[in-house]
């Protein structure tokens, strides 16, 4: 059981490149979503999706896509990458009882 | 609406000593409350969770916190501080019956000196 997974790690990208941030639960969670976290500002919901093929946007959703493939997997991406985009993603997952289970996290810097 | 203040974003303490992070929430509708710890360059995990139950919460690692309603605070204490619990701490608020969507505070870094 892993858990929560997010690939890449870490990233590097050129303002105005693209790129897709994966997340995948083995919980059979129903509800999953995509958060950034910036020094001082805690975490801010980019999108969440309350099941499979439903997504909605939260906080600060500009910029940003997702999709959800299936139930398992959740993808953020971001069209023409900007440097305001810095900062570090959290997938997280909860099969709706309150607890949120989160991913390691994927280290993104626009230069 | 539903917002959560933490006092502090910043609290250091030496090891031994009471540990006390403050977090003072807003919602409209009664509230479900959450403290989160997150170890460097890892995710968050759950340290406890207030649903209307016990007002007393207790946590892992030995945390605790208590709900009070007439002062809107849920704030977190451990008795004694370890080297281990220096993390950054986060205060979550959710309104009861709405979507499973919290809202965060801004954490607050816990250091603990020797």
């Amino acid at each position: 059981n892993a858990g929560v997974t997010q690939t890449p790690k870490f990233q590097v990208l050129k303002t105005g490149q693209s790129m897709t941030l994966q997340c995948a639960q083995d919980m059979n969670h129903n509800s999953m979503y995509w958060y950034r976290q910036d020094p001082g500002m805690g975490l801010r919901l980019i999108y969440y999706s309350a099941s499979e093929g439903t997504t909605d946007k939260g906080e600060v959703p500009n910029g940003y896509n997702v999709s959800r493939l299936n139930k398992r997997e959740f993808s953020l991406r971001l069209e023409s990458a900007a440097p305001s985009q810095t900062s570090v993603y959290f997938c997280a997952s909860t099969p709706n009882t309150d607890t949120q289970y989160f991913g390691p996290g994927t280290r993104l810097t626009v230069l | 609406a539903q917002s959560v203040t933490q006092l502090g974003s910043h609290v250091s303490v030496s090891e031994g000593a009471l540990v006390l992070l403050r977090c003072n929430y807003s919602s409209s509708v009664p509230p479900y409350l959450f403290w989160y710890v997150q170890y460097p360059n890892q995710g968050l995990q759950l340290l406890l969770k207030y649903t209307s139950a016990a007002t007393l919460v207790k946590g892992i690692n030995g945390f605790e916190a208590e709900f009070k309603k007439s002062e809107t605070s849920f704030h977190l204490t451990k008795p004694s501080a370890h080297m281990s619990d220096a993390a950054e701490y986060f205060c979550a608020v959710r309104a009861s019956g709405g979507s499973y969507i919290p809202t965060f505070g801004r954490g607050t870094s816990l250091i603990v000196h020797p």
